[in-house]
Protein backbone atom coordinates (compact mmCIF):
# COMPACT_ATOMS: atom_id res chain seq x y z
CA UNK A 1 0.00 0.00 0.00
CA UNK A 2 1.18 3.20 -0.69
CA UNK A 3 1.72 6.22 2.30
CA UNK A 4 2.49 9.60 2.08
CA UNK A 5 3.91 11.27 5.34
CA UNK A 6 4.31 15.51 6.04
CA UNK A 7 6.21 15.97 9.34
CA UNK A 8 5.68 18.72 9.61
CA UNK A 9 2.21 19.64 11.15
CA UNK A 10 2.59 23.09 11.16
CA UNK A 11 5.46 25.67 10.56
CA UNK A 12 5.31 29.54 11.22
CA UNK A 13 7.46 31.94 9.53
CA UNK A 14 7.31 36.08 8.80
CA UNK A 15 6.82 37.14 5.99
CA UNK A 16 9.70 37.03 2.96
CA UNK A 17 11.09 34.19 4.53
CA UNK A 18 11.64 31.38 2.59
CA UNK A 19 10.18 27.95 3.30
CA UNK A 20 10.29 24.18 2.82
CA UNK A 21 7.39 21.72 2.90
CA UNK A 22 8.79 18.23 3.14
CA UNK A 23 6.78 15.40 1.63
CA UNK A 24 7.63 12.08 1.85
CA UNK A 25 6.17 9.26 -0.31
CA UNK A 26 5.83 4.92 0.05
CA UNK A 27 5.10 3.02 -3.02
CA UNK A 28 6.11 -0.27 -4.59
CA UNK A 29 4.47 0.82 -8.00
CA UNK A 30 7.46 2.31 -10.51
CA UNK A 31 4.60 4.56 -12.01
CA UNK A 32 2.87 6.86 -10.17
CA UNK A 33 2.00 10.85 -9.80
CA UNK A 34 3.43 13.04 -7.01
CA UNK A 35 0.76 16.34 -5.97
CA UNK A 36 1.00 19.52 -4.14
CA UNK A 37 -2.59 20.68 -3.31
CA UNK A 38 -3.14 24.18 -1.36
CA UNK A 39 -6.25 24.74 1.18
CA UNK A 40 -6.73 28.04 2.18
CA UNK A 41 -8.90 28.93 4.99
CA UNK A 42 -11.96 29.07 2.55
CA UNK A 43 -11.56 25.19 2.50
CA UNK A 44 -11.72 24.33 -0.94
CA UNK A 45 -8.13 22.26 -2.06
CA UNK A 46 -6.41 24.18 -4.93
CA UNK A 47 -3.96 22.26 -7.37
CA UNK A 48 -0.69 23.33 -7.52
CA UNK A 49 1.48 20.77 -9.41
CA UNK A 50 1.69 17.44 -10.83
CA UNK A 51 5.03 15.16 -11.52
CA UNK A 52 5.46 12.04 -12.71
CA UNK A 53 7.37 9.66 -12.03
CA UNK A 54 9.79 9.61 -15.31
CA UNK A 55 10.28 13.47 -14.54
CA UNK A 56 12.57 14.19 -11.82
CA UNK A 57 13.07 17.22 -12.74
CA UNK A 58 12.67 20.36 -10.69
CA UNK A 59 10.29 22.85 -11.43
CA UNK A 60 9.80 26.38 -10.33
CA UNK A 61 6.69 28.67 -10.78
CA UNK A 62 7.08 32.07 -9.58
CA UNK A 63 7.97 32.06 -6.25
CA UNK A 64 7.33 28.00 -5.69
CA UNK A 65 9.43 25.89 -6.53
CA UNK A 66 9.68 21.73 -6.37
CA UNK A 67 12.44 19.55 -5.69
CA UNK A 68 11.46 15.42 -6.67
CA UNK A 69 13.99 13.20 -5.88
CA UNK A 70 12.86 9.65 -6.22
CA UNK A 71 16.89 8.45 -4.37
CA UNK A 72 15.18 9.78 -1.26
CA UNK A 73 11.50 9.24 -2.32
CA UNK A 74 10.90 12.82 -1.74
CA UNK A 75 9.15 15.86 -3.40
CA UNK A 76 9.40 18.62 -1.25
CA UNK A 77 7.98 22.67 -2.04
CA UNK A 78 9.79 25.28 -1.58
CA UNK A 79 8.23 28.91 -1.30
CA UNK A 80 10.55 32.09 -1.85
CA UNK A 81 10.10 35.20 -0.17
CA UNK A 82 6.63 34.14 1.30
CA UNK A 83 3.23 36.05 1.47
CA UNK A 84 0.69 36.50 3.81
CA UNK A 85 -1.71 34.82 1.04
CA UNK A 86 0.65 31.79 1.38
CA UNK A 87 -1.11 30.91 4.58
CA UNK A 88 -2.84 27.42 4.08
CA UNK A 89 -2.70 23.80 4.69
CA UNK A 90 -0.70 22.42 1.92
CA UNK A 91 -1.06 18.84 0.86
CA UNK A 92 1.01 16.35 -0.77
CA UNK A 93 -0.62 13.45 -2.05
CA UNK A 94 0.51 10.12 -4.39
CA UNK A 95 -1.90 8.70 -7.01
CA UNK A 96 -1.01 5.58 -8.94
CA UNK A 97 -2.07 4.45 -12.50
CA UNK A 98 -4.76 1.66 -12.24
CA UNK A 99 -7.24 -0.04 -14.31
CA UNK A 100 -10.12 2.69 -13.65
CA UNK A 101 -7.71 6.02 -14.66
CA UNK A 102 -5.87 5.78 -11.76
CA UNK A 103 -6.47 8.95 -10.36
CA UNK A 104 -7.49 7.86 -6.94
CA UNK A 105 -5.52 10.20 -4.29
CA UNK A 106 -3.20 9.32 -1.44
CA UNK A 107 -3.04 12.38 1.03
CA UNK A 108 -0.29 13.15 3.25
CA UNK A 109 -1.31 14.54 6.73
CA UNK A 110 -1.16 18.11 5.28
CA UNK A 111 1.52 21.16 6.92
CA UNK A 112 -0.27 24.50 8.22
CA UNK A 113 1.64 27.23 6.73
CA UNK A 114 1.18 30.64 9.01
CA UNK A 115 3.46 33.51 7.27
CA UNK A 116 3.01 36.54 9.65
CA UNK A 117 3.33 39.94 8.84
CA UNK B 1 -13.43 26.72 -14.98
CA UNK B 2 -14.85 24.13 -13.25
CA UNK B 3 -16.94 23.82 -10.48
CA UNK B 4 -17.48 21.31 -8.13
CA UNK B 5 -20.43 22.69 -5.76
CA UNK B 6 -21.71 20.84 -2.24
CA UNK B 7 -25.18 21.37 -1.01
CA UNK B 8 -24.58 22.49 2.44
CA UNK B 9 -20.95 24.52 3.74
CA UNK B 10 -22.73 23.85 7.17
CA UNK B 11 -24.74 20.92 8.44
CA UNK B 12 -25.85 20.17 12.17
CA UNK B 13 -27.36 16.35 12.77
CA UNK B 14 -28.17 14.24 15.16
CA UNK B 15 -27.28 10.97 16.03
CA UNK B 16 -28.93 8.23 14.25
CA UNK B 17 -30.72 10.90 11.26
CA UNK B 18 -29.94 9.99 7.65
CA UNK B 19 -27.71 12.43 6.41
CA UNK B 20 -27.05 12.89 2.69
CA UNK B 21 -24.32 14.87 1.44
CA UNK B 22 -25.04 16.33 -2.60
CA UNK B 23 -22.34 17.34 -5.04
CA UNK B 24 -22.43 18.51 -8.19
CA UNK B 25 -19.90 19.12 -11.07
CA UNK B 26 -20.78 20.82 -14.37
CA UNK B 27 -17.14 19.55 -16.65
CA UNK B 28 -18.77 16.75 -17.28
CA UNK B 29 -16.12 14.73 -15.66
CA UNK B 30 -15.70 10.94 -15.46
CA UNK B 31 -14.49 10.40 -12.01
CA UNK B 32 -15.84 11.84 -8.29
CA UNK B 33 -14.95 11.17 -5.26
CA UNK B 34 -15.67 11.52 -1.82
CA UNK B 35 -13.33 12.55 1.24
CA UNK B 36 -13.10 12.91 4.72
CA UNK B 37 -10.81 15.47 6.40
CA UNK B 38 -9.45 15.24 10.54
CA UNK B 39 -6.79 17.02 11.54
CA UNK B 40 -3.69 15.21 11.57
CA UNK B 41 -5.02 12.45 9.49
CA UNK B 42 -4.88 14.83 6.09
CA UNK B 43 -7.50 13.41 3.56
CA UNK B 44 -8.93 10.18 3.50
CA UNK B 45 -11.20 8.43 0.56
CA UNK B 46 -14.41 7.20 1.55
CA UNK B 47 -15.73 6.03 -1.95
CA UNK B 48 -15.45 7.12 -5.50
CA UNK B 49 -17.15 6.12 -8.95
CA UNK B 50 -15.80 6.20 -12.23
CA UNK B 51 -18.83 6.06 -14.68
CA UNK B 52 -22.67 6.23 -13.58
CA UNK B 53 -23.91 3.73 -11.10
CA UNK B 54 -20.38 2.83 -10.13
CA UNK B 55 -18.95 2.88 -7.23
CA UNK B 56 -15.66 1.58 -5.66
CA UNK B 57 -14.98 1.70 -1.42
CA UNK B 58 -11.87 3.57 -0.71
CA UNK B 59 -10.41 3.49 2.61
CA UNK B 60 -12.87 4.17 5.11
CA UNK B 61 -16.47 3.20 3.85
CA UNK B 62 -17.72 1.63 7.03
CA UNK B 63 -20.81 3.85 7.75
CA UNK B 64 -21.51 5.20 4.60
CA UNK B 65 -23.05 5.17 1.13
CA UNK B 66 -22.88 6.75 -1.85
CA UNK B 67 -25.15 6.87 -5.47
CA UNK B 68 -24.67 8.08 -8.97
CA UNK B 69 -27.82 8.02 -10.85
CA UNK B 70 -26.54 11.22 -12.88
CA UNK B 71 -22.81 11.89 -14.53
CA UNK B 72 -22.73 15.30 -12.93
CA UNK B 73 -24.07 14.09 -9.11
CA UNK B 74 -22.53 12.02 -6.36
CA UNK B 75 -24.33 11.61 -2.90
CA UNK B 76 -22.81 10.68 -0.10
CA UNK B 77 -25.61 8.80 2.60
CA UNK B 78 -24.87 8.17 6.45
CA UNK B 79 -27.51 6.11 6.89
CA UNK B 80 -27.28 6.35 10.61
CA UNK B 81 -25.22 8.88 11.95
CA UNK B 82 -22.95 8.88 14.33
CA UNK B 83 -20.57 11.44 16.56
CA UNK B 84 -17.79 10.14 14.99
CA UNK B 85 -18.85 10.92 11.45
CA UNK B 86 -18.36 14.59 12.86
CA UNK B 87 -15.36 15.44 9.98
CA UNK B 88 -15.04 17.92 6.95
CA UNK B 89 -16.46 16.01 3.87
CA UNK B 90 -14.97 17.32 0.78
CA UNK B 91 -16.04 15.93 -2.77
CA UNK B 92 -13.92 15.77 -5.73
CA UNK B 93 -13.90 15.47 -9.57
CA UNK B 94 -11.95 14.45 -12.42
CA UNK B 95 -11.97 13.49 -16.02
CA UNK B 96 -11.05 9.72 -16.79
CA UNK B 97 -7.30 10.16 -17.79
CA UNK B 98 -3.70 7.92 -17.45
CA UNK B 99 -0.67 9.15 -16.70
CA UNK B 100 0.54 9.20 -20.43
CA UNK B 101 -2.77 11.50 -21.54
CA UNK B 102 -1.98 13.49 -17.86
CA UNK B 103 -5.38 14.22 -17.48
CA UNK B 104 -5.28 13.79 -13.78
CA UNK B 105 -6.07 16.49 -11.40
CA UNK B 106 -8.76 16.42 -9.28
CA UNK B 107 -11.04 19.26 -8.71
CA UNK B 108 -12.45 20.10 -5.11
CA UNK B 109 -15.51 21.49 -4.09
CA UNK B 110 -15.82 23.75 -1.03
CA UNK B 111 -16.30 20.97 1.72
CA UNK B 112 -19.30 20.79 3.74
CA UNK B 113 -18.34 20.24 7.94
CA UNK B 114 -20.64 18.22 9.45
CA UNK B 115 -21.65 17.99 12.77
CA UNK B 116 -23.03 15.04 14.76
CA UNK B 117 -24.47 15.50 18.16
Amino acid sequence: AQKVTQAQTEISVVEKEDVTLDCVYETRDTTYYLFWYKQPPSGELVFLIRRNSFDEQNEISGRYSWNFQKSTSSFNFTITASQVVDSAVYFCALSLEGETSGSRLTFGEGTQLTVNP
Amino acid sequence: DVKVTQSSRYLVKRTGEKVFLECVQDMDHENMFWYRQDPGLGLRLIYFSYDVKMKEKGDIPEGYSVSREKKERFSLILESASTNQTSMYLCASSPWGTVTSGRYEQYFGPGTRLTVT
